[in-house]
């Protein structure tokens, strides 16, 4: 099935750093979501994205529904030891329609 | 709030076998679940939409008789693996969506690690 281009494919970071990594695609969606999973569990939603341009924040983390409908970013700031994992994207183009997941960014803190 | 519980977390079997994996969602009902699958390293592929009362809807390329799905009521759906092989070995993970709340958000359960031998 289709899937979503997300970049970068992994991030080796320091304690502390901020994070950004995207998400496009080659059609639009009217959802946007980012979910975080941890090894042998399953995705986590951090935000939800519903409108073109808008900008949400859930504590460190921020991300922005691009104005194109074909992307969408996310930014960690000043990152823990928690935040790593793996960071999906994922769009959706109707309420009721299925997510369509990106290929995932792993997100690595070096000690 | 928007708890999904799926069971077993681990299992091992021999080839041959069907194993029954149930995806629950606590404290809300779902109209709708889905079932993922995921391969090591990979992302998420939908196998197939679980509609409550209904036939689930399959994805191109999934066996519909090789995984059975049953949404049963608005709080359980089950997938089999029939038969299951060791190339059927993955991680399977349900999710699901709030009924009234079709805003895209979906909660998912912790995934269920099948090995088959």
């Amino acid at each position: 099935g289709q899937q979503l281009n997300q970049s970068p494919q992994s991030m080796f970071i320091q304690e502390g750093e901020d994070v950004s990594m995207n998400c496009t695609s080659s059609s639009i969606f009217n959802t946007w979501l980012w979910y975080k999973q941890d090894p042998g569990e399953g995705p986590v939603l951090l935000i939800a994205l519903y409108k073109a341009g808008e900008l949400t924040s859930n504590g460190r983390l921020t991300a922005q529904f691009g104005i194109t409908r074909k992307d969408s970013f996310l930014n960690i700031s000043a990152s823990i030891p928690s935040d790593v994992g793996i960071y999906f994207c994922a769009g959706q183009l109707g309420g009721n329609e299925k997510l369509t997941f990106g290929t995932g960014t792993r997100l690595t803190i070096i000690p | 709030g928007a708890v999904v519980s799926q069971h077993p977390s681990r299992v091992i079997c021999k080839s041959g076998t069907s194993v029954k994996i149930e995806c629950r969602s606590l404290d809300f009902q779902a109209t709708t679940m889905f079932w993922y699958r995921q391969f090591p390293k990979q992302s998420l592929m939908l196998m197939a939409t679980s509609n409550e009362g209904s036939k689930a809807t399959y994805e191109q390329g999934v066996e519909k008789d090789k995984f059975l799905i049953n949404h049963a009521s608005l709080t359980l759906s089950t997938l089999t693996v029939t038969s299951a092989h060791p190339e059927d070995s993955s991680f399977y993970i349900c999710s699901a969506r709030v009924r009234g709340q079709e805003g895209g958000k979906l909660f998912f359960g912790s995934g269920t690690q099948l090995s088959v031998l």
